[in-house]
């Protein structure tokens, strides 16, 4: 059973402030990680992805991962209200299994 | 990336019957995926819809309960059939976005949400 794992939350930080987001995932052989941003009553949108070992940078917003771990995150600096969301962690296997594993989201407030 | 148009947004139905949702995407796809978001939970995959094949549904769902209809390349439908108050969820089709071998994620319709009462 492939599972991914997230702190529900919700995670509170004020403006400003540096959010960090956790999520780890049982799949050793899982390739491609994602991170989606999901307002309250919309779909998921996705804004981050990352391959390999390391931190990847767009923006405000740094992805982390480690596959020794088992382990993703993802770093928003500079956060605003707008960022106030639910975000969720995806792991991908690839290897003939096309579908995404989801975590079940961390709910992230901004307070201004 | 693929642009989804998924409808309807939302609707209200009766318990026993059975409601179509509908997705088009802008290019052609190979496979296209239907998801449901319970209240207050994650994504849980429903099916994959292949064109020309049937559908591979996960464990839990099943072809009466959620018939799945993939004509062509950029369009399928979902119909959740006898409908039960806890059916009461977000369905969502998305679509991979791919370069070459490599994956860079799932797009995601607008969604679909549905009360039964």
């Amino acid at each position: 059973q492939k599972e991914v794992e997230q702190n529900s939350g919700p995670l509170s930080v004020p403006e400003g402030a540096i959010a960090s987001l956790n999520c780890t995932y049982s799949d050793r052989g899982s390739q491609s990680f994602f991170w989606y941003r999901q307002y309250s009553g919309k779909s998921p949108e996705l804004i981050m992805s990352i391959y390999s070992n390391g931190d990847k940078e767009d923006g405000r917003f740094t992805a982390q991962l480690n596959k020794a771990s088992q382990y993703v995150s993802l770093l928003i600096r500079d956060s605003q209200p707008s960022d106030s969301a639910t975000y969720l962690c995806a792991a991908y296997s690839g290897a003939g299994s096309y579908q995404l594993t989801f975590g079940k989201g961390t709910k992230l407030s901004v307070i201004p | 990336s693929a642009v989804i148009s998924q409808k309807p947004s939302r609707d209200i139905c009766q318990r026993g019957t059975s409601l179509t949702i509908q997705c088009q995407v802008d290019s052609q796809v190979t496979m296209m995926f239907w998801y449901r978001q319970q209240p207050g939970q994650s994504l849980t995959l429903i099916a994959t819809a292949n064109q020309g094949s049937e559908a591979t549904y996960e464990s839990g769902f099943v072809i009466d309960k959620f018939p799945i209809s993939r004509p062509n390349l950029t369009f399928s439908t979902l119909t959740v059939s006898n409908m039960s108050p806890e059916d009461s969820s977000i369905y969502l089709c998305s679509v991979e976005v791919r370069a070459g071998v490599v994956s860079h994620g799932y797009t995601f319709g607008s969604g679909t949400r549905l009360t039964v009462v």
